[in-house]
């Protein structure tokens, strides 16, 4: 069975600032990757998704993540975070065998003026 | 397109009652798949519906149950309820059980249980 490891419950920021948060996904078969986003309240809302083809993934409001099958992560980033980007991530994977989600535990990211 | 919803979007209920959740997929998505999402375990999966049939099973007892209607509309059960049932409920539509198929997400339904 797969899984997906979120090593930071929660990265402090400052606006402005660069930020990377951690996913790493252990499966024995290919797997599609995804990150969601969670605001206060709300349900969950794809960001970005990894199925196949170029490593590097982008979103419309500007995060990007890299799918490296040999350290088997995806490490979502952002050059610059806004005060909005404040909510919490999630990372997901799904095998072509299972084909349902399976989430890590989340990371919150808090951005700060 | 209109998106997930959701009813009720909160509820409150004691330990012993019944609940039952319902779903509307986006207009077109036939399979629908019910999150239990709590501070302590995460989101975790609770089963998935296509065709009015259930396709994947998540590890809830037995007291979680799950239905699809001909119009993919879905309505989740849960009978007995423990305190431990107190979370929010997330529904989730995509176009077919396919894991390149983006699921979208509902609001979601907060259920507390006393």
């Amino acid at each position: 069975a797969q899984s997906v490891t979120q090593l930071d419950s929660q990265v402090p920021v400052f606006e402005e600032a660069p930020v990377e948060l951690r996913c790493n996904y252990s499966s024995s078969v290919s797997v599609y990757l995804f990150w969601y986003v969670q605001y206060p309240n709300q349900g969950l809302q794809l960001l970005l998704k990894y199925l196949s083809g170029s490593t590097l993934v982008e979103s419309i409001n500007g995060f990007e993540a890299e799918f490296n099958k040999s350290q088997t992560s995806f490490h979502l980033r952002k050059p610059s975070v806004h005060i909005s980007d404040t909510a919490e991530y999630f990372c997901a994977v799904v095998n072509t065998g299972f084909q349902k989600l399976v989430f890590g535990t989340g990371t919150r990211l808090l951005v700060s003026p | 397109k209109a998106g997930v919803t959701q009813t009720p979007r909160y509820l409150i209920k004691t330990r012993g009652q019944q609940v039952t959740l319902s779903c509307s997929p986006i207009s077109g998505h036939r399979s629908v798949s019910w999150y239990q999402q709590t501070p302590g375990q995460g989101l975790q999966f609770l089963f998935e519906y296509f065709s009015e049939t259930q396709r994947n099973k998540g590890n809830f007892p037995g007291r979680f149950s799950g239905r699809q209607f001909s119009n993919s509309r879905s309505e989740m059960n849960v009978s007995t309820l423990e305190l431990g049932d107190s979370a929010l409920y997330l529904c989730a539509s995509r176009l077919a059980p396919q894991g390149t198929d983006t699921q979208y997400f509902g609001p979601g339904t907060r259920l507390t249980v006393l």
